[in-house]
């Protein structure tokens, strides 16, 4: 079993639209979590960082589930220009300072 | 802060050659990774320093694979010899505790044929 999971999508939504992605982690002694976006052909770049139940900034909301182990990104007010692939990523425990990534969902925003 | 520089953008080589990837990382990070990323595998953690030094290189797929940081400005990842298969996107990372997630570079995007 993979590490990080996510679902590959994608997910395509109108704008306007509320849209919501999950990830799944099996390191119950990871601490830290991320949220990153990652346009085509384009690096990742850290979207919002997670480490307690949650964390908010405009449209984006990211909350933290650690009974079951999983970390959400809800996105109000869709826009175009949301279209991306979102990688979710888990520090590892124990002091780890690996990340792990899943391999991303991707949101497609259309007219 | 001009962020995460890797070099060159794009590689093509042929099958067999040496490649050398390059990046240079944001001043006072501490810590720089080397990621993979393919349609297959996603990205993938090759090696990690801290402080320069090689901390976990368990994702180096095989001794072809070698990453060298001989100061905390430069990093470089070589393949000898290169095969088509290590086509892919690499990616180098930077965080400055590894606590407040990482900047990435813009990537090098190499293929084998």
């Amino acid at each position: 079993r993979k590490e990080v999971e996510q679902d590959p999508g994608p997910f395509n939504v109108p704008e306007g639209a509320t849209v919501a992605f999950n990830c799944t982690y099996s390191n119950s002694a990871s601490q830290s979590f991320f949220w990153y976006r990652q346009d085509c052909r384009k690096e990742p770049k850290l979207l919002m960082s997670v480490y307690s139940s949650g964390n908010e900034d405009g449209r984006f909301t990211a909350q933290l589930n650690r009974a079951s182990q999983y970390i959400s990104l809800l996105i109000r007010d869709s826009k175009l220009s949301d279209s991306a692939t979102y990688l979710c990523a888990a520090l590892g425990g124990g002091g780890s300072y690996i990340p792990t990534f899943g391999r991303g969902t991707s949101l497609i925003v259309h007219p | 802060d001009a962020g995460v520089i890797q070099s060159p953008r794009h590689e093509v080589t042929e099958m067999g050659q040496e490649v050398t990837l390059r990046c240079k990382p944001i001043s006072g990070h501490d810590y720089l990774f080397w990621y993979r990323q393919t349609m297959m595998r996603g990205l993938e953690l090759l090696i990690y320093f801290n402080n320069n030094v090689p901390i976990d290189d368990s994702g180096m797929p095989e001794d072809r694979f070698s990453a060298k940081m001989p100061n905390a400005s430069f990093s470089t990842l070589k393949i000898q010899p290169s095969e088509p298969r290590d086509s892919a996107v690499y990616f180098c990372a930077s965080s400055e505790t590894g606590l407040y997630g990482y900047t990435f570079g813009s990537g090098t995007r190499l293929t084998v044929v």
